[in-house]
């Protein structure tokens, strides 16, 4: 069973550029969950999706965004890109809503 | 608002003992769920054992096992015959209902000594 899948695995761009990053999760699985970590701010919560509707969202600025399509695949997007988002972003599926399985993540480099 | 407090930013142990990670969290809710999960250098987090607050009985998986102390709002992790391959960053998490989101502690850096 393949696990979750998050696209590009690495990514450099420059600041007041946007970016999306891609998460495919376990098949099966229905919702879908974004996190950043930094080692400042350690892993925090951006959004989760079930069935393609944002049920659950963090203390992000609206320049994060996120949607889930009909297949569960995600995108997370950030616009107006600045030197503070460079960070590791997870994505992870769930079953049941409970267990999350992780991705290996994308790691974004603002420059 | 719920928090996970891990106080020990770095722990080392020599192969084949045992160590324990701490971690205290606080929450609001009666029934809730705490994990914890380890990240290697790959940066792959794997969850390494689960534990559902109504269930009096600690969780393990095979060298991994839980203290819950859930009046003490505890939860501490115990690594015995340790391996090279346990040396990663470990992070305590609590999610207070399903599908809700998971917050997790600032992480423990685990060395193993050969």
């Amino acid at each position: 069973k393949a696990g979750v899948t998050q696209t590009p695995r690495y990514l450099i761009k420059t600041r007041g550029q946007q970016v999306t990053l891609s998460c495919s999760p376990i098949s099966g699985h229905r919702s879908v969950s974004w996190y950043q970590q930094t080692p400042g701010q350690g892993l925090q919560f951006l959004f989760e999706y079930f069935s393609e509707t944002q049920r659950n969202k963090g203390n992000f600025p609206g320049r994060f965004s996120g949607r889930q399509f009909s297949n569960s695949r995600s995108e997370m997007n950030v616009s107006t890109l600045e030197l503070g988002d460079s960070a590791l972003y997870l994505c992870a599926s769930s079953l049941e809503g409970v267990e999350a399985f992780f991705g290996q993540g994308t790691r974004l480099t603002v420059v | 608002a719920q928090t996970v407090t891990q106080s020990q930013p770095e722990m080392s142990v020599q192969e084949a003992e045992t160590v324990t990670l701490s971690c205290t969290y606080d929450t609001s809710e009666s029934d809730y769920y705490l994990f914890w999960y380890k990240q290697p250098p790959s940066r792959q987090m794997i969850l390494v054992i689960r534990q559902e607050a109504y269930k009096q009985q600690n969780a393990t998986e095979n060298r991994f096992s839980v203290n819950f102390q859930k009046a003490a709002k505890s939860f501490s992790l115990k690594i015995s015959d340790s391996q090279l391959g346990d040396a990663a960053m470990y992070f305590c998490a609590s999610q207070e209902t399903s599908y809700d989101k998971v917050i997790f502690g600032p992480g423990t850096s685990l060395s193993v000594i050969p």
